[in-house]
């Protein structure tokens, strides 16, 4: 099955800068469907952070930020704070499952 | 304010059925399309389908096609997400989130807080 792989887990002290990787392929990513991020706390539902690659809803900080280029997207947090600790999944389409597919996941831990 | 409140947790045996809702509050219901998503224990998010509910159409996982039945009741603006033939791989929180459109490329917001359906015999 197709999927989008992220790093199992990133950290940095408060203040520094991250960013998160997300791998596709040419069926997905690649074919240059829009990749979306979503933060997720622990209990909780995901909430929407980054869409159509690089744009920022309402409400959503300006330390993160989002980019695209071939088969990958990046999430980066600039200004890295400890309420920033939680799990961050890349999505997209897949037109070889005709379906939305999301990235494995990332855990974001603040030293 | 856009909300979505799902169900409470469900406890199923194997072999049965379970029929989530979720009730959305504070737009026009029908200028939305309805996606189910779950998420096992620790593992990542998994899309199932969507469900337009202006028309009552229809598009579901391949994974999921033979066992996954949505509906909508439009006058309650409530969608549900029903799931047949349950087996221990089916526990998950199981999310709605709504979608402005159903092409491509769309994105999910906002989310309910899930609902927790444990198989188990």
């Amino acid at each position: 099955q197709s999927v989008l792989t992220q790093p199992p887990s990133v950290s940095g002290a408060p203040g520094q800068r991250v960013t998160i990787s997300c791998t596709g392929s040419s069926s997905n990513v690649g074919a240059g469907y829009d990749v979306n991020w979503y933060q997720q706390f622990p209990g909780r539902g995901p909430k929407l952070l980054i869409y159509i690659d690089s744009n920022r809803p309402s409400g959503v900080p300006d330390r993160f930020s989002g980019s695209k280029s071939g088969t990958s997207a990046s999430l980066a947090i600039t200004g890295l704070q400890a309420e920033d600790e939680a799990d961050y999944y890349c999505q997209s389409y897949d037109n070889t499952l005709n379906g939305y597919v999301f990235g494995t996941g990332t855990k974001v831990t603040v030293l | 304010q856009v909300q979505i409140v799902q169900s409470g947790a469900e406890v199923k045996k194997p072999g049965a059925s379970v029929k989530v809702s979720c009730k959305t509050s504070g737009y026009t219901f029908t200028n939305y399309a309805i996606h189910w998503v779950r998420q096992a224990p620790g593992q990542r998010l998994e899309w199932m389908g969507w469900i337009n509910v202006g028309n009552g159409n229809t598009k579901y996982s391949q994974k999921f096609q033979d066992r996954v039945t949505f509906t909508k009741d439009t006058s309650a603006t409530t969608a549900y997400m029903g799931l047949s033939t349950l087996t221990s791989e089916d526990t998950a929180v199981y999310y709605c989130t709504a979608s402005m459109t159903t092409f491509p490329g769309t994105w999910f917001d906002p989310w309910g807080q899930g609902t927790l359906v444990t198989v188990s015999s």
